[in-house]
């Protein structure tokens, strides 16, 4: 089976530009996490999707970050206008939760995004 | 909120040894306590996890110890090969909102195993 599969695998762009990343998490499963992860603050959750609801953005930096879900098999994570301090590698990951028990997130290869 | 600290940041073992990495959590409305393993240009993948109702779990060379108790768990690899180098997270769950609980992550330790 395919595992999540994310792309692009690398992005530079320039200061200003759109930014787009994509995901398709693992059919069936019911739960889409987007992090990200840098040297200085390890693994951040920015948005966590149940069912194609967003359920929790608490962690989405500001304005400039967009998440979407419009089906089961597909989330984009935007960000606009892109800033240097986006420079990250931004991880996709899918899990099946049922009810309030945690399970395995099953992680993509990730994004790796440089904003010159 | 959900606090995770992890350490040590980086550790450096013989081949044979034993590796091993602590975290600390602050606060949990119940217990899943994994770890995750990441290769350099990968994402992380489970290695192992954790229930409440065992304070220990061991997976071949791979063992949890936890203590409830002192809001501690720890990753230890017996017999740690060259293989095993890699960066290693622990998490905890923190409540998200909805009902709805999330991992909250440490910042991981790079383990280097040389020959």
């Amino acid at each position: 089976d395919a595992g999540v599969i994310q792309s692009p695998r690398h992005e530079v762009t320039e200061m200003g530009q759109e930014v787009t990343l994509r995901c398709k998490p693992i059919s069936g499963h019911n739960s889409l996490f987007w992090y990200r992860q840098t040297m200085m603050r390890g693994l951040e959750l920015l948005i966590y999707f149940n069912n194609n609801v967003p359920i929790d953005d608490s962690g989405m930096p500001e304005d400039r970050f967009s998440a979407k879900m419009p089906n089961a098999s597909f989330s984009t994570l935007k960000i606009q206008p892109s800033e240097p301090r986006d420079s990250a590698v931004y991880f996709c990951a899918s899990s099946i939760i049922t009810g309030t028990r945690l399970a395995e997130l099953f992680f993509g290869e990730g994004s790796r995004l440089t904003v010159l | 909120q959900q606090q995770v600290k992890q350490s040590p940041q980086s550790l450096i073992v013989q081949k044979g040894g034993i590796s091993i990495i602590n975290c600390a959590y602050e606060n949990t409305a119940f217990d899943y306590f994994p770890w995750y393993q990441q290769f350099p240009g990968k994402g992380p993948a489970l290695l192992i996890a954790i229930r409440p109702d065992v304070s220990e779990k061991k997976e071949g060379r791979f063992t949890i110890s936890f203590n409830k108790s002192a809001k501690q768990f720890s990753l230890h690899i017996m017999d740690s090969q060259p293989g095993d180098s890699a960066t290693y997270f622990c998490a905890a769950p923190a409540y998200s909102g909805a009902g709805s609980y999330q991992l909250t992550f440490g910042k991981g330790t790079k383990l280097s195993v040389i020959p």
